[in-house]
């Protein structure tokens, strides 16, 4: 089975342009979570979904950023305009059933994003 | 608040050597518990879990067993391998309030 599929793999952008990062769960998953991985900060979770709902935002650091699901095989995180403090590695993860707190995540290799 | 506080890094072992990775956890409760390792280049994958006091997860030789006395998972492997250098991360997951909290990760290298 395909895993957790993210696009694209590297993106390299100037400073106020629109980034937008891809994700296709695991058939059959009904959550989805975008993630942020710095040297700084660590990994945090920045929202979550549920059969295709947004469960918590609050880990969302600006308005700038935004994410959707329109459906259960496809999650964007957008972030607009971009600047340079959002470079990271942006994981996306899905999981089957148990909420937030029991179940095993499958991430994706994730998205590099540097913004210059 | 609720938190999860893991060994700072780097480690640097010997192949075969023992390995023990500190985590220690603070909550309301009994949070689940889980050790996930990232490879280079690759997202993080579960590498064992418990889910309430006195549980011990195992895979791949590493386990851990949750500790309530000692609010403690720990990550111990008898025998290390130059394939286990990864960074590992203890996270712990809060019922009651519905969220995860992360570890900073443990950065692994094992010598041959």
């Amino acid at each position: 089975d395909a895993g957790v599929i993210q696009s694209p793999r590297h993106e390299v952008t100037e400073m106020g342009q629109e980034v937008t990062l891809r994700c296709k769960p695991i058939s059959g998953h009904d959550y989805l979570f975008w993630y942020r991985q710095t040297m700084m900060r660590g990994l945090e979770l920045l929202i979550y979904f549920n059969n295709n709902v947004p469960i918590d935002d609050s880990g969302m650091p600006e308005d700038r950023f935004s994410a959707k699901m329109p459906n259960a095989s496809f999650s964007t995180l957008k972030i607009q305009p971009s600047e340079p403090r959002d470079s990271a590695v942006y994981f996306c993860a899905s999981s089957l059933g148990g909420g937030l707190v029991y179940n095993e995540q499958f991430f994706g290799p994730g998205t590099r994003l540097t913004v210059l | 608040g609720d938190s999860v506080t893991q060994m700072e890094g780097p480690v640097t072992l010997s192949e075969e050597a023992f390995l023990t990775i500190n985590c220690t956890y603070t909550a309301t409760g009994y949070p689940s518990l889980f050790w996930y390792v990232q490879y280079p280049g690759e997202g993080l994958q579960l590498l064992l879990k418990a889910t309430k006091a006195d549980d011990k997860g195992s895979n791949k030789g590493f386990e851990a067993t949750y500790r309530k006395e000692t609010t403690s998972f720990h990550l111990e492997k008898g025998s290390v391998q130059v394939s286990d250098s990864a960074v590992y991360f203890c996270w712990g997951g809060i019922q009651g309030a519905q969220k995860l909290v992360f570890g900073q990760g443990t950065r692994l290298t094992i010598n041959p």
